[in-house]
């Protein structure tokens, strides 16, 4: 069945570091891909996303690039700042007719001042 | 706030009893998903419902049910609670019924906790 991978946390670095996390999946058809971010005590909220190959999902300074080649949305951001400090969710959609998500573990990334 | 409400938000019980959540979801989104957190299973998906329809089912366990009204809020009802249960329970809604690329909107969830 569909799955995703991400790499495992915690994540900690310091301020104005640059930030990947990798995400893989496995999926039958063409999958939308998102990563949902989750801020301590609150619910998952979506950072971005990205609904076909070689399309690239930005906001808020975070980017990934859809690559069907590698089965692969890695997150990535080129400054993170202490309010980036979150679990991060990687996640697939699959193209069949429900829009269920399908998660991977989350990544936990600290950032320190 | 993303405009989805989930009631309550905490809930402590015993186990063997019954307990329901509720979700609102966003005004005129029509697909209701619902998702349990926890520390060994990680994110999973339950059920989702559209327009007062299920849609699907994911690992939703039997003692586990739900419904869709027909003002559109769901509820998720979870009887014979085992300590197991004990997690996050969030509620997602979208606007349309096939959206692999839409986006579900999450509620603050439910903490269940099950003594």
């Amino acid at each position: 069945g569909d799955s995703v991978t991400q790499m495992e946390g915690p994540v900690t670095l310091s301020e104005e570091a640059f930030l990947t996390i990798n995400c893989t999946y496995t999926a039958t058809g063409y999958p939308s891909l998102f990563w949902y971010v989750q801020y301590p005590g609150e619910g998952l909220q979506l950072l971005l996303k990205a609904t076909k190959a070689d399309d690239k999902g930005s906001n808020k300074g975070f980017e990934a690039t859809y690559r069907k080649e590698t089965t692969s949305f890695h997150l990535e951001k080129g400054s993170v700042q202490v309010s980036d400090s979150a679990v991060y969710f990687c996640a697939l959609s699959s193209s069949s007719n429900t829009g269920k998500l399908i998660f991977g573990q989350g990544t936990t990334l600290q950032v320190k001042p | 706030d993303s405009g989805v409400t989930q009631t309550p938000k905490h809930l402590i019980t015993a186990t063997g009893q019954r307990v329901t959540l509720r979700c609102s979801p966003r005004s005129g989104d029509l697909s209701v998903y619902w998702y349990q957190q926890s520390l060994d299973q990680g994110l999973q998906f339950l059920i989702q419902y559209y327009n007062g329809e299920e849609r699907a089912k994911g690992n939703i366990l039997e003692r586990f049910s739900a419904q869709q009204f027909p003002d559109l809020h769901s509820e998720l009802n979870l009887s014979s609670l085992e300590l197991g249960d004990s997690a996050l329970y969030f509620c997602a809604s979208s606007v349309v019924l096939t959206g692999a690329a839409d986006t579900q909107y999450f509620g603050p969830g439910t903490r269940l906790t099950v003594l």
